[in-house]
């Protein structure tokens, strides 16, 4: 079974401080992993993933997160945070299978970002 | 590309009485998925479909919960009889095989009375 873990609810930086979100996973294969930004009232917008290939990940907005196998981490930052930040953000995890076909995701309970003035 | 569309955005009910939430995914996605985000529970898989066959409905929670997708383009989550406890937001979610992403509606906002 798979399942993710995101250590801390609520993170609050300064604007243009350094964001740093914790996102720890299980699983028993090599896994997939996401994070989502969701902002008020509105849906879940892919930020970033890793599949294969290169641990170090870039996404939009600056965003950017590294696979470590060796912590089962996939840890999102951004040098520079802003206002426009604060929102929710989930981690999500799943694992591909043989076809390649999409498979569902497993989320985070969530982190709230607030971005202080 | 319109993305995917819930186009109810609130949604309002009486206890005891049927409510449908509807999704209309992205043109030429064969997957599609509902979940549900309560502050409770966070975000819930309700039930997921490939080619518009459903493949898992384990997260559905009661009988009084069905899904349809009559076609690729229209999908359909009942409820009935609706309870409060059902209040929460429905958010639907489509996806392309192999593409790893899903991309989300705006989700529609269930509260029952």
């Amino acid at each position: 079974a798979q399942s993710v873990t995101q250590l801390g609810s609520h993170v609050s930086v300064s604007e243009g401080a350094l964001v740093l979100l914790r996102c720890n996973y299980s699983s028993s294969v090599p896994p997939y992993l996401f994070w989502y930004v969701q902002y008020p009232n509105q849906g879940l917008q892919l930020l970033l993933k890793y599949t294969t290939g290169a641990t170090l990940v870039k996404g939009i907005n600056g965003f950017e997160a590294e696979f470590k196998k060796s912590e089962t981490s996939f840890h999102l930052t951004k040098p520079s945070a802003h206002m426009s930040d604060a929102a929710e953000y989930f981690c999500a995890v799943t694992f591909p299978i043989s076809s390649g076909s999409a498979r569902q995701l497993t989320f985070g309970s969530g982190t709230q970002l607030t971005v202080l003035p | 590309d319109a993305g995917v569309i819930q186009s109810t955005r609130h949604e309002v009910t009486e206890m005891g009485q049927e409510v449908t939430l509807r999704c209309k995914p992205i043109s030429g996605h064969d997957y599609l998925f509902w979940y549900r985000q309560t502050m409770m529970r966070g975000l819930e898989l309700l039930i997921y479909f490939n080619n518009n066959v459903p493949i898992d409905d384990s997260g559905m929670p009661e009988d009084r919960f069905s899904a349809k997708m009559p076609n690729a383009s229209f999908s359909t989550l009942k409820i009935q009889p609706s309870e409060p406890r059902d209040s929460a937001v429905y958010f639907c979610a489509s996806s392309l095989r192999g593409s790893y992403g899903y991309t989300f509606g705006s989700g529609t906002r269930l509260t029952v009375v």
